[in-house]
């Protein structure tokens, strides 16, 4: 079975910390990805990476920004956290084939105060 | 960024009720697939479908990749109140490996 780990399921951070969110996957995937999940909203991509050191923007890095340097794992920082970046943060990953499906962690919840 | 079409936002149906949703686009897709996402959790995958017309189950669920490649449809048969949570669909066009997402239905089942 695939699995994609987050490393915490809740963080309560306050205004202005540096934030950092991990995710490890197990399958060798060349794909990792980071979203944001907000009510009506939907998932929206933040970040991607295709391989080791690549990174890729998605539809709102800004205030975000992520490192890969091992295969396995995807760190997303966040640089001086706000209020409008509490959400939940969901961690996916795939193999780079066109039609694979991606996989995703259990996510975190983050409440900046 | 694109986002594929699934409404109503929301659907309650009785227990034992079959119910289907479907999930539209104005581009084609090569690969459709159906995640469920629980409270308090990541959406986990479903079904994944590769080829247009393609017909797939799984369990009480079926899944179909429209003719068209612009659109899919889940079925669930016999509901039970642990089918709630919000079905999301998604598509892939081959061009890169990022999915496109529908917002999600959220299913209520009431017993």
């Amino acid at each position: 079975d695939v699995k994609v780990t987050q490393s915490s399921r809740y963080l309560v951070k306050r205004t202005g910390e540096k934030v950092f969110l991990e995710c490890v996957q197990d399958m060798d995937h060349e794909n990792m990805f980071w979203y944001r999940q907000d009510p009506g909203l939907g998932l929206r991509l933040i970040y991607f990476s295709y391989d080791v050191k690549m990174k890729e923007k998605g539809d709102i890095p800004e205030g975000y920004s992520v490192s890969r340097e091992k295969k396995e794992r995807f760190s997303l920082i966040l640089e001086s956290a706000s209020t409008n970046q509490t959400s939940m943060y969901l961690c996916a990953s795939s193999f780079s084939h066109r039609y694979t499906e991606a996989f995703f962690g259990q996510g975190t919840r983050l409440t900046v105060v | 960024g694109q986002q594929l079409n699934q409404s109503p936002q929301s659907m309650f149906i009785q227990e034992g009720e079959d119910v289907s949703m479907n999930c539209t686009s104005s581009s084609i897709f090569n690969t459709w697939l159906w995640y469920k996402q629980e409270p308090g959790e990541g959406p986990v995958l479903l079904i994944a479908l590769y080829k247009a017309g393609e017909l797939t189950s799984n369990g009480r669920l079926t899944a179909q990749f429209g003719i068209t490649r612009k659109d899919s449809f889940l079925n669930i048969s016999a509901s039970i109140p642990s089918d709630v949570g919000i079905y999301f669909c998604a598509g892939l066009t081959g061009a890169n490996s990022k999915l496109t997402f529908g917002k999600g239905i959220t299913l209520s089942v009431r017993p």
